[in-house]
């Protein structure tokens, strides 16, 4: 049974760091990796989608990084904002369903 | 391009009282649709999903059932909800595997 784990559950920061969000799997046979992004009280919008075969994707100041063999992704944001804050959630693609981890609740401070 | 329906955003509801949940997806055919519930700072717990009219998979015995009557739309309902029924309830749709997957806004249900 896949399993996601997000460290840190939650992060502050303040504006303009450079900040690296955690995500470990336990079944490296995965069709894909996605990184979500949760406002509260509202859906999930998806950041960036990394296939199997592909180590990375990158959108705006967004970078994901997928190593399949051990089991890890990063998500990476360059100068961080005030409007970046919210939960982050990663999914991993078993093939018939997305596993989600729990999410990094992430506070940028002004 | 494609969008996705859900409602309401919010519902109160006794205990031992019927549920509907309606989403539907616009701008795409045959797309695969998914029902997930969050419990309150929890991840996402896949409840059902589709991948074709009258087909659907149930991930988790529980109170609820889906239907999908046509091919974009998606219903969630219970005959008789109970308080573990609550909370946080999200479709979801996605196109061929390896796509993106778009949910919908959400509704809050709270049995009381």
């Amino acid at each position: 049974k896949q399993e996601v784990t997000q460290i840190p559950a939650a992060l502050s920061v303040p504006e303009g760091e450079n900040l690296v969000l955690n995500c470990s799997f336990t079944d490296s046979a995965i069709y894909n990796l996605q990184w979500f992004r949760q406002d509260p009280g509202k859906g999930l919008t998806s950041l960036l989608l990394i296939q199997s075969s592909q180590r990375e994707q990158t959108s705006g100041r967004l970078n994901a990084s997928l190593d399949k063999s051990s089991g890890r992704s990063t998500l990476y944001i360059a100068a961080s904002q005030p409007g970046d804050s919210a939960t982050y959630l990663c999914a991993v693609d078993g093939g018939s369903r997305l596993t989600f981890g729990e999410g990094t609740q992430l506070t940028v401070n002004p | 391009s494609q969008t996705i329906h859900q409602w309401p955003a919010t519902l109160v509801q006794p205990v031992g009282s019927p549920l509907s949940l309606e989403c539907t997806v616009e701008g795409t055919s045959n797309p695969n649709l998914y029902w997930y519930r969050q419990a309150a700072g929890r991840g996402l717990q896949l409840l059902f999903y589709s991948v074709g009219i009258g087909q659907i998979s149930s991930e988790v015995p529980q109170n609820l059932s889906a239907s999908r009557p046509q091919d974009r739309q998606f219903i969630l309902s219970s005959k008789k909800l109970l308080l573990s029924d609550s909370g946080f309830y999200l479709c979801a749709w996605t196109g061929l595997i390896n796509e993106k997957l778009f949910f919908g806004s959400g509704t809050q249900l709270s049995v009381l």
